[in-house]
């Protein structure tokens, strides 16, 4: 069964604190996202990779960056963490690039 | 310039009636279509993907595509209480993914 995992469901961190957000995912897919999900603006994609240690910026990349060393984990870090980055975050994985994406179950971030 | 526009709604439907559910997007050149469910504090999950023109059946789904006008919809059938959801539009263009902001379901009992 796919399965995309995300290391933390809520995380309440504090403005400049740095941020990891990790996901795994255990389908051998080459492709890899990060999206934030806010009320109103939908789903919007931070970054994502076809390949390990590859990386593309997708809409909004501002005060992110991401981290692949292997396959099968991507993770998100947020250097100096703001108010404004409070949000859902999802991790998806795809076999091909315009298949079907995989998400995983979320991690909420709350930043004080 | 949003590359996919839904309906938010929200959309109320009885039980047993059909839902209708509708996305329009902006790039002719847009190549696959998706539509995801996503229940309230959860992730979202697949129900139909689309490619071609026409009508695609999967159970109580049918995913419709017009390529010339640039729409495509998802029909639910015999509509359940636990339908309620949010229904994502997903349209695939360049390699990346455009979401819609999601169409909110509600099916009364």
């Amino acid at each position: 069964d796919v399965k995309v995992t995300q290391s933390s469901r809520y995380l309440v961190k504090r403005t400049g604190e740095k941020v990891f957000l990790e996901c795994v995912q255990d389908m051998d897919h080459e492709n890899m996202f990060w999206y934030r999900q806010d009320p109103g603006l939908g789903l919007r994609l931070i970054y994502f990779s076809y390949d390990v240690k590859m990386k593309e910026k997708g809409d909004i990349p501002e005060g992110y960056s991401v981290s692949r060393e292997k396959k099968e984990r991507f993770s998100l870090i947020l250097e100096s963490a703001s108010t404004n980055q409070t949000s859902m975050y999802l991790c998806a994985s795809s076999q091909s690039r315009n298949g079907e994406l995989f998400f995983g179950e979320g991690s909420r971030l709350t930043v004080l | 310039q949003k590359e996919v526009e839904q309906n938010s709604g929200p959309l109320s439907v009885p039980e047993g009636a059909i839902a209708s559910l509708n996305c329009t997007y902006s790039d002719r050149g847009s190549q696959s279509f998706f539509w995801y469910r996503q229940y309230s504090g959860k992730s979202p999950e697949l129900i139909m993907f689309i490619y071609s023109n026409g009508d695609k059946e999967d159970g109580r789904f049918t995913a419709q595509l017009n390529k010339a006008s640039q729409y495509v919809s998802l029909l639910i059938r015999d509509s359940q209480p636990s339908d309620s959801a949010t229904y994502l539009c997903a349209v695939n263009l360049g390699n990346q993914f455009y979401f819609g902001t999601g169409t909110s379901l509600t099916v009364i009992p």
